[in-house]
């Protein structure tokens, strides 16, 4: 089946400490994005990428780095610089913007800081 | 820079009548608009989007409405079934830029 897998599901992160949420797609789409998604606040990009090599900041960048090595994989580190406490962090992934281009998800990951 | 804004943070409405939700944007640069669905600790999905060269669209039960002068788009869905109870999204995209509003919980009571 083609889709957006996001692991690990749950995690939980130490203060000081850098953890990588991983993503990976095998709907051949081009662009991947990352989204964070806090308590009773929509959904606010951290960071896209529309070819492989190449990737841009969102409006949360700060305190988060990504890498764009390959096409069906856009893993998300969360350093420790990033003082949000949890949050559910969803990937996503879009054809090319020739129509709607609208995104599909993956089920998320939820990072807790302890 | 809030560009894509939903102000009802919940909605409530009987099985069988019907739901509006409302989507305000201010990015006059939008050229789809497009809904998701989404249930507690999953990924959002879509549902319905519209064109920004359009003023409405029909899918079934859901249509979305778009009235650019007013920089206002909604979804109504019609009749509303209690499986429709979930967080809804409004989100405008720019060519790769896609924003989000902060949804509006709907709950369709039996």
């Amino acid at each position: 089946d083609g889709g957006i897998t996001q692991s690990p599901k749950y995690l939980f992160r130490k203060e000081g400490q850098n953890v990588t949420l991983s993503c990976e797609q095998n709907l051949n789409h081009d662009a991947m994005y990352w989204y964070r998604q806090d308590p009773g606040q929509g959904l606010r990009l951290i960071y896209y990428s529309q070819i492989v090599n190449d990737f841009q900041k969102g409006d949360i960048a700060e305190g988060y780095s990504v890498s764009r090595e390959k096409k069906e994989s856009f893993p998300l580190t969360v350093t420790s610089a990033q003082k949000t406490p949890t949050a559910f962090y969803l990937c996503a992934s879009s054809r090319p913007v020739v129509n709607t281009g609208e995104l599909f998800f993956g089920e998320g990951s939820r990072l807790t800081v302890l | 820079d809030q560009q894509v804004k939903q102000n009802s943070p919940s909605l409530s409405v009987q099985e069988g009548r019907i739901s509006i939700l409302n989507c305000d944007y201010t990015n006059s640069m939008f050229d789809y608009f497009l809904w998701y669905k989404k249930y507690p600790a999953e990924g959002p999905t879509f549902l319905i989007s519209i064109s920004s060269i359009k003023d409405k669209n029909e899918d079934g039960r859901f249509t979305v409405f778009l009235n650019k002068s007013a920089k206002h788009l909604s979804l109504h869905i019609v009749p509303s079934q209690p499986g429709d109870s979930a967080v809804y999204f409004c989100a405008a995209r720019n060519n790769n830029d896609m924003r989000f509003g902060a949804g509006t919980r709907l709950t369709v009571k039996p």
